[in-house]
């Protein structure tokens, strides 16, 4: 079974550009949150999909958006990067959105904005 | 407003003593409870969750604990072992609320030998 995979690893841009992030979910897995890590601080959910659909979204401005695939996998876009955007981006998928459907998290996108 | 909260950042236990992680929680809607491990360039491992209509689940070296007229959770680990340092994260989510977890800050375990 394969687990939940991000892309890239690594990501330098500069203020004003736009960036898009990549998740492949955990197999068998229809729903892909995505959570914004700043250091030192834990997780903070930015949105989740449901069968390709929103079904739920943090404190985070329009200019975070995100799409989910026919194949469950899911991107999120950034756009207008500002400098306290840099953080580790983390996705996580899990068979449904229930309490006790645990999500499990790939290894993260490390942003860095200039 | 820091719904979920590790007051310490960090814990030093010695190899096969018990290490004890604490968390506090302000918002009352909050009704599960998990517990998630981090090493350093991977992400969060699920370790251990509780239902707020209980009070103590066990899996193994871990317990968690829960007393909800304290808004407090705590995660025992028995005995600790050099492979369980890491940051431990606590967790917390609400009926009402797409599975939208609320993470503390975190806590740094390190288990010395």
């Amino acid at each position: 079974e394969t687990g939940v995979t991000q892309s890239p690893t690594h990501l330098i841009k500069t203020r004003g550009q736009q960036v898009t992030l990549r998740c492949s979910s955990q197999s068998g897995h229809n729903t892909v949150s995505w959570y914004q890590q700043a250091l030192g601080q834990g997780p903070q959910f930015i949105f989740q999909y449901y069968r390709e659909e929103e079904n739920g979204r943090g404190n985070f401005p329009p200019r975070f958006s995100g799409l989910q695939f026919p194949n469950y996998s899911s991107e999120l876009n950034v756009n207008a990067l500002e400098l306290d955007d840099s953080a580790l981006y983390l996705c996580a998928s899990s068979h449904g959105t229930g309490l006790r459907d645990t999500q499990y998290f790939g290894p993260g996108t490390r942003l860095t904005v200039l | 407003d820091q719904q979920v909260k590790q007051n310490s950042p960090s814990l030093s236990v010695q190899e096969g003593r018990i290490s004890i992680l604490n968390c506090d929680y302000t918002n009352s809607m909050f009704d599960y409870f998990l517990w998630y491990k981090k090493y350093p360039a991977e992400g969060p491992t699920f370790l251990i969750s509780i239902s707020s209509i209980k009070d103590k689940n066990e899996d193994g070296r871990f317990t968690v604990f829960l007393n909800k007229s304290a808004k407090h959770l705590s995660l025992h680990i028995v005995p600790s072992q050099p492979g369980d340092s890491a940051v431990y994260f606590c967790a917390a989510s609400a009926q009402k609320g797409a599975q939208k977890l609320v993470f503390g800050q975190g806590t740094r375990l390190t288990i010395n030998p």
